[in-house]
């Protein structure tokens, strides 16, 4: 069974530091989705990274993935408070084309303080 | 485009009523899904369909059925609602695996 872990799952910092939040996941997989949600509402994609060694940016987030080491990591730099929201990544477990059977992790509940 | 439609946005159920939670998409993805979100949690996979007519079990089915009719539509039926299925659900479609899901706005249920 994929287990997806995140951590930290509580992080929260301060304007214009820089941090990363960690996705490892159990089984090999090369393609890892990264989402943002705001407090009740629904969830938003951010990345889409599907190989190794795939990087994506976007402002300032950046995503990369190992598939090696089963991990991606999601890199603010810069904090802004307009960041904090939760950040999910998931992983697809299936090789070849077909439906995205994502298994999520738990979520990392970002809080950027002025 | 609308994108993904959830309705209704909330509900409360009582022990032992069914309801339908509707989700239409208006992109003609072929793929749509099924997730529930309990508090503080990460989503889990309900239901899943590849296409009309198609669909299959995800990790927690238990309580669930769904149908897919149209392209457009994949409503998700609770029978017997229990406290156990007090949760945000959400409905996603997406047109491959070389795209994120697009997710609808959520229905969040409580069932009393």
């Amino acid at each position: 069974e994929l287990k997806v872990e995140q951590n930290p799952l509580f992080l929260s910092m301060q304007e214009g530091k820089n941090y990363t939040i960690y996705c490892n996941y159990s089984t090999t997989s090369d393609r890892l989705y990264w989402y943002r949600q705001d407090p009740g509402k629904s969830l938003e994609s951010l990345f889409v990274l599907l190989s190794n060694g795939a990087v994506k940016q976007e402002g300032r987030l950046m995503a990369s993935l190992d598939t090696k080491a089963r991990l991606s990591t999601l890199h603010i730099t810069a904090a802004v408070h307009d960041l904090s929201a939760t950040y999910f990544c998931a992983v697809d477990p299936y090789r070849g084309q077909g439906a995205q059977k994502l298994v999520f992790g738990q979520g990392t509940r970002l809080t950027i303080n002025p | 485009n609308a994108g993904v439609t959830q309705t209704p946005k909330f509900r409360i159920l009582k022990i032992g009523q069914s309801m339908t939670l509707q989700c239409t998409q208006d992109m003609n993805h072929n793929y749509m899904y099924w997730y529930r979100q309990d508090p503080g949690m990460g989503l889990k996979l309900i239901y899943y369909s590849v296409g009309a007519g198609i669909t299959d079990k995800g990790e927690v089915p238990n309580g669930y059925n769904v149908s897919r009719s149209t392209t457009e539509d994949f409503p998700l039926r609770l029978e017997l609602a229990a406290p156990s299925q007090t949760s945000v659900y959400f409905c996603a479609s997406s047109y491959s695996k070389a795209d994120g899901y697009t997710f609808g706005s959520g229905t969040r249920l409580t069932v009393v």
